[in-house]
């Protein structure tokens, strides 16, 4: 069984400043993990996936997520943010034929 | 190429009332997903549809039932609708095979208020 953990329902962070959102996760097999944004009255897109190639991650938007093993996470930075970044943040685990995934975090921009 | 294609956006039905949702796939993929997103949670599954046969199936009463069509398009019906069935409902699709890091390509979703 796998399950997902996303660490604060919000975050709040500066225009410019560092963007951290935090995902642990818990996989009975060698985990594909996954970030997905959903912005208001929209459906998933996603933003990077972790296949066991390599374990930093880039995605698009300027985003990037590094897998930790030991630490089973798999969090999600963006070294700037911007405005346009605000909206709801999902980590997903793969199973066989199903993504689980976090609660959420939703992500606010102050000017 | 359109993606992931969903109707109706919205829907309002009453206590004890059947609804259907649709589905179009992504161009080139064969694999349906369901969930069901509550207020403030994240996406649960509900089943996957591959080949016109339900493959897997999470935690959701037989109420919520479902199709799949030879155009690999899919259909979500869901009898005696209950309060607590109001959430946005999210189509996914993947390409051929049942391969776990295959991305999921996801609509919009169906908004259902159920009064």
């Amino acid at each position: 069984a796998q399950s997902v953990t996303q660490l604060g329902s919000h975050v709040s962070v500066s225009e410019g400043a560092l963007v951290l959102l935090r995902c642990n996760y818990s996989s009975s097999v060698p985990p594909y993990l996954f970030w997905y944004v959903q912005y208001p009255n929209q459906g998933l897109q996603l933003l990077l996936k972790y296949t066991s190639a390599a374990t930093l991650v880039k995605g698009i938007n300027g985003f990037e997520a590094e897998f930790k093993k030991s630490e089973t996470s798999f969090h999600l930075t963006k070294p700037s943010a911007h405005m346009s970044d605000a909206a709801e943040y999902f980590c997903a685990v793969s199973g066989i034929d199903r993504l689980t995934f976090g609660k959420g975090t939703h992500l606010i921009i102050q000017p | 190429d359109a993606g992931v294609t969903q109707s109706p956006t919205h829907l309002i039905k009453t206590r004890g009332q059947q609804v259907t949702l649709r589905c179009s796939p992504k161009s080139g993929h064969d694999t349906v997903s369901w969930y069901q997103q509550a207020l403030g949670q994240g996406p649960q599954f509900i089943f996957q549809y591959y080949e016109e046969e339900e493959r897997q199936r999470g935690n959701f009463p037989d109420r919520f039932s479902g199709h799949q069509f030879p155009n690999y398009s899919s259909e979500l019906n869901v009898n005696a609708l209950l309060l607590g069935d109001s959430a946005l409902y999210l189509c996914a699709s993947s390409p051929t095979g049942i391969h776990s890091y295959n991305e999921q390509f996801f609509g919009p979703g169906t908004r259902l208020t159920v009064l």
